[in-house]
Order: C-alpha cells, then structure tokens, then sequence
C-alpha cells in the first residue's frame, strides 16, 4: 500500500521567512514523488519532481529515503506562494497517491 | 491544445439521478486518470486509462460508476442513481506513459447531489 501524510493541515509565514512543508510517505518499493500545488480558482499544477532535482519559483524538495520524507522548501516566502500544496507519489502502477495537503499563507 | 478540459464545470441534480461528465485530455497524452476531490481532503483515485484500455479501479468505484474510453481520446464517468455522499468535485488529468512525468490537471466538474 502507498501512502502519503502531510501533518500540518495550515501554515502561516510572514513574507520573507523561510518555509518548510512536510510530506512523509510509506512504500515498501522506489517511490517517486511530485508536489502539486493550488492556486485560488486555479487548477491543480505540477510543481516539481524529485526525479529531475529542479527548482521551481525558487522552491525545493530532497527526497530521503531513510527518513520517507519529501519536504518543500523555500528560502524566502513570497505573497504569491500562497495556496494549496500536495504531496504526491507514484508507487505500483502510474496512478498518484495525494496527501490531505497544505494550505500556505505568506502574510505581508 | 488548452490542456485538459472538463465538462461540464457544475452539476446539479436530484438524489437518484444519473449523470454522465466529459474529459477531453490533451492529444499527445495516452494515460486518463480520473479523481476524486471532497472538501479538505487530496484528490483520491478512481480509475485510470491507457489508450482506450481501462487498466485499473479503486475500491472507491461502485458499481455505480462506469468510466469509459472508447477510442482512446476523450472519457466520461457516469454515476447512476446518485447518492448525496457522492458530492464532490470530479478531477480529470492525463498524462504521457510513465508515471515520472506528473498529471496535467483538468479544472473538474463540481457535482451536488440534492
């Protein structure tokens, strides 16, 4: 079975400080795992992958397969990070597994 | 291509009737995942296509649902004799073969069950 937990339902930054989402997963084989995120009356987008270790709008993500965690991070929060963050992965097969997500607000 | 589009954006209807959504995902992606969203929770899986072959259900599919994908393209997911547990928002994404490459999203259809 796969599965992924996002602990914090809500965090609140002030812009400029740095911000951390946390996502641990559980499965037995080579996960791969994605953030999504949700803007207000937007879709559901890709943010990134952990198979490319890319940085998107300055966020980034280290997938640590000892501690089964994918955290988002970013340096310096921005007003515009605001939204809705999911933790994904793909185990068996193709289909994701979401977590309940995170709902981010940068106060100015 | 605009990416994936769902139709409709909202459905309202009566306990006990059927409705039937459309996906049109986009042309070069031959994975279709359908998903569904209640509030609070993270989209949760209901079936997926590749091509015109579903290759996979959920537990969360009754006997209610059916999915289907006739030539490979577009999809639709009817829901027969609706239940008001059934509310919820109806996500459609697709994808190229191989999971590595993450979903390209529809907007979803929001369903209420009266």
């Amino acid at each position: 079975a796969q599965r992924v937990t996002q602990p914090e339902k809500l965090l609140s930054v002030f812009k400029g400080a740095p911000v951390e989402l946390k996502c641990n997963y559980s499965y037995s084989g080579s996960p791969e795992l994605f953030w999504y995120v949700q803007y207000s009356r937007q879709r559901l987008q890709l943010l990134l992958r952990h198979i490319s270790r890319e940085s998107i709008k300055g966020f980034t993500a280290d997938l640590n397969k000892g501690e089964t965690s994918f955290h988002l991070k970013k340096p310096f929060a921005q007003e515009e990070d605001s939204a809705m963050y999911y933790c994904a992965l793909s185990g068996s097969g193709s289909r994701l597994t979401f977590g309940e997500g995170t709902q981010l607000t940068v106060n100015p | 291509d605009t990416g994936v589009s769902q139709d409709p954006r909202h459905k309202i209807t009566k306990r006990g009737q059927n409705v039937t959504f459309r996906c049109d995902p986009i042309s070069e992606h031959n994975r279709l995942y359908w998903y569904r969203q209640t509030l609070g929770q993270g989209p949760e899986f209901l079936t997926y296509f590749q091509n015109e072959a579903q290759l996979e259900k959920s537990r969360l599919l009754s006997d209610r649902f059916s999915a289907e994908r006739p030539k490979g393209s577009f999809s639709t997911l009817e829901i027969q004799r609706t239940e008001q547990g059934d509310s919820a928002m109806y996500l459609c994404a697709s994808s190229r073969q191989g999971g590595s490459y993450g979903y390209t999203f529809g907007s979803g259809t929001r369903l209420t069950v009266v």
